[in-house]
């Protein structure tokens, strides 16, 4: 069935540094796949998705390209602020609504 | 525009004993989802509410049921409680039960079986 596998934490990380948060998928067909932030004492947010092989998601700086060939869906982010500081899933459908998550990587920046 | 809510926001529970969960979904949203997430673990899908019915159910035991209401919010109940049922229940929201649609979390009700 459809899974994700996430690369395990924590990371901590120089304000300004660049992250890679490694993601890596199996899946029947092409599902959307999806990067989810939790910040302390709060629930889920989407921080970004992607639809389709080869289409890039981003938002507040982050990125993270659906890569088939590679069964990949990094999240990246080139400068980290303080604010970043946050607990990162990747998440994707396993029927749907049913959203299969990982385990999630922790991310501490420090100034 | 309110996001969706969740009550109550800690819960202490003893083993053996009943709890519900509420939760209120965001404005225009007609499908509730519950997670369960353990510490340090990510969330994992307990099941869907659409239409009033059960739609869609993790692998969890007929211990965890829940009800939707005619204004889709909806109830997570957890009988004869474990100690390994504390942990985080968030409830999502979303329009349909189709994956491409966003889900919006609440902040999640935290609940301790002591």
């Amino acid at each position: 069935g459809n899974s994700v596998t996430q690369m395990e934490g924590p990371v901590t990380l120089s304000e300004e540094a660049f992250l890679t948060i490694n993601c890596t998928y199996t899946a029947t067909g092409y599902p959307s796949l999806f990067w989810y932030v939790q910040y302390p004492g709060e629930g889920l947010q989407l921080l970004l998705k992607a639809t389709k092989a080869d289409d890039k998601g981003s938002n507040k700086g982050f990125e993270a390209t659906y890569r088939k060939e590679t069964t990949s869906f990094h999240l990246e982010k080139g400068s980290v602020q303080v604010s970043d500081s946050a607990v990162y899933f990747c998440a994707l459908p396993i029927g749907g609504n049913q959203f299969y998550f990982g385990t999630g990587t922790s991310l501490t920046v420090i100034p | 525009d309110a996001g969706v809510t969740q009550s109550p926001t800690h819960l202490i529970k003893t083993r053996g004993q009943q709890v519900t969960l509420r939760c209120s979904p965001k404005s225009g949203h007609d499908t509730v989802s519950w997670y369960q997430q353990a510490l340090g673990q990510g969330p994992q899908f307990i099941f869907q509410y659409y239409e009033e019915e059960e739609r869609q159910r993790g692998n969890f035991p007929d211990r965890f049921s829940g009800h939707q209401f005619p204004n889709y919010s909806s109830e997570l109940n957890v009988n004869a409680l474990l100690l390994g049922d504390s942990a985080l229940y968030l409830c999502a929201s979303s329009i349909g039960t189709w994956s491409s649609y966003e889900q919006y979390f609440g902040p999640g009700t935290r609940l301790t079986v002591t």
